[in-house]
């Protein structure tokens, strides 16, 4: 069954860098993955795709603060210089033929 | 400016039905495959339901199927979500969302509505 984990919660303090994890289910560890943001009150916004080969494809518009590579069935997304308006929802998603699955979440505090 | 715009949530008994609607704009309809997503209040996001580009393919999660039916009209750029026999555990915020591609299971969703809520009570 495809599956992704992510840790409940992260923390980490204004301009500081954090690293968030999502982990793919045995069997499915080739598999792409995308990250989502969603602020407080907002909708999702669609941050960045995380290639097969470990690659990344941004959205438009996403700044050069977000970036993501992946080890195995780990893939991570990684803020630098963290801003206030990162306090939010990571939501990871990856899709196999006729499904689609998103991992539980992690919330992020910017201390 | 890309904008999808949900609408038909409200508030209906168990057992009921509704039909949520989501207009698109801003770019060519009929070369996405296209989700809904939803959340119920304090929880993740949960996919629900799948159309390609051209409706021939559709998929649905397991706690839909059956009761459940998307569908997309691409002459008037807009995405439906039929719910039949609704339960209290289909409370949530209603998201439409795009996909990268015309094929809503095999890239990411890259463009995401607000959401319209639906109350099953």
């Amino acid at each position: 069954q495809l599956v992704l984990t992510q840790s409940p919660s992260a923390s980490a303090s204004l301009g500081a860098s954090v690293k968030l994890t999502c982990t793919l289910s045995s069997g499915h560890s080739s598999y792409a993955i995308a990250w989502h943001q969603q602020q407080p009150e907002k909708g999702p916004r669609y941050l960045i795709k995380i290639h097969r080969d470990g690659s990344h494809t941004k959205g438009d518009g996403i700044p050069d603060r977000f970036s993501g590579s992946s080890s195995g069935a780990e893939h991570y997304l990684t803020i630098s210089s963290l801003q206030s308006e990162d306090d939010a929802d990571y939501f990871c998603q990856t899709w196999d033929t006729g499904i689609v699955v998103f991992g539980g979440g992690t919330k992020l505090t910017v201390l | 400016e890309v904008q999808l715009v949900e609408s038909g949530g409200g508030v209906v008994r168990p057992g009921g039905s509704l039909r949520l609607s989501c207009a698109a704009s801003g770019f060519t309809f009929d070369d996405y495959g296209m989700s809904w997503v939803r959340q119920a209040p304090g929880k993740g996001l949960e996919w629900v339901s799948g159309i390609n580009w051209n409706g021939g393919s559709t998929g649905y999660a397991d706690s839909v199927k059956g009761r459940f039916t998307i569908s997309r009209d691409n002459a008037k750029n807009s995405l439906y979500l039929q719910m039949n026999s609704l339960r209290a555990e289909d409370t949530a915020l209603y998201h439409c969302a795009r996909s990268v591609s015309g094929y809503y299971d095999s890239s990411p969703m890259d463009v995401w509505g607000q959401g319209t809520t639906v109350t099953v009570s």
